[in-house]
């Protein structure tokens, strides 16, 4: 199925770093979603963007949905070991109610 | 606890057999989806209902699965004669019939077939 391209794959930081990573596609989407999921456990909803160029945060997340409507970056903060997890973009597209979701950011905090 | 519950949460099962998992979405929650996720991949959409109606289906959904939300609350998505290939974490989710709208998931059904 259609996936999201996401990057990057996987990081290993050290505590208190920031972290960046986004999504791409080929079509515009209209809402870009980005969830955290640990292992064994289903996705959490960290942030939810709407508007071309909006700029969302939730404590040390910040989101912003890209202004060509078709790439949506995600920045954590002066991160902590529990921020260890998968984060995956999902995308709405354009006039569809099927959300598409990337590959997955793997990320591992040294602490 | 208002959020999405599935069952169950862990099942094994024998290559033939026939396997069912439910679904209970977020109550006010009209829009109900179902997406497979294999080892190191995202979630993979499979099909989703809005109230009762299934609206959507993907390829990856072949005949021997049939998933059903017969009253427009819960949910169930059956695999007939399991191949290993099944195998696979099996994820529901629910939103609201809304222009923005977000979904939550619930904590997935891992699936495997021996």
């Amino acid at each position: 199925g259609q996936q999201l391209n996401q990057s990057p794959q996987s990081m290993f930081i050290q505590e208190g770093e920031d972290v960046s990573m986004n999504c791409t596609s080929s079509s515009i989407f209209n809402t870009w979603l980005w969830y955290k999921q640990d292992p064994g456990e289903g996705p959490v909803l960290l942030i939810a963007l709407y508007k071309a160029g909006e700029l969302t945060s939730n404590g040390r997340l910040t989101a912003q949905f890209g202004i060509t409507r078709k790439d949506s970056f995600l920045n954590i903060s002066a991160s902590i070991p529990s921020d260890v997890g998968i984060y995956f973009c999902a995308g709405l597209p354009w006039g569809t109610y099927k959300y598409i979701f990337g590959t997955g950011t793997r990320l591992k905090v040294l602490a | 606890d208002t959020g999405v519950s599935q069952d169950p949460r862990h099942k094994i099962t024998k290559r033939g057999q026939n396997v069912t998992f439910r679904c209970d979405p977020i109550s006010e929650h009209n829009r109900l989806y179902w997406y497979r996720q294999t080892l190191g991949q995202g979630p993979e959409f499979l099909t989703y209902f809005q109230n009762e109606a299934q609206l959507e289906k993907s390829r990856l959904l072949s005949d021997r699965f049939s998933a059903e939300r017969p009253k427009g609350s819960f949910s169930t998505l059956e695999i007939q004669r399991t191949e290993q290939g099944d195998s696979a974490m099996y994820l529901c989710a629910s939103s609201l019939v809304m222009e923005n709208t977000e979904a939550f998931f619930g904590q997935g059904t891992r699936l495997t077939v021996v």
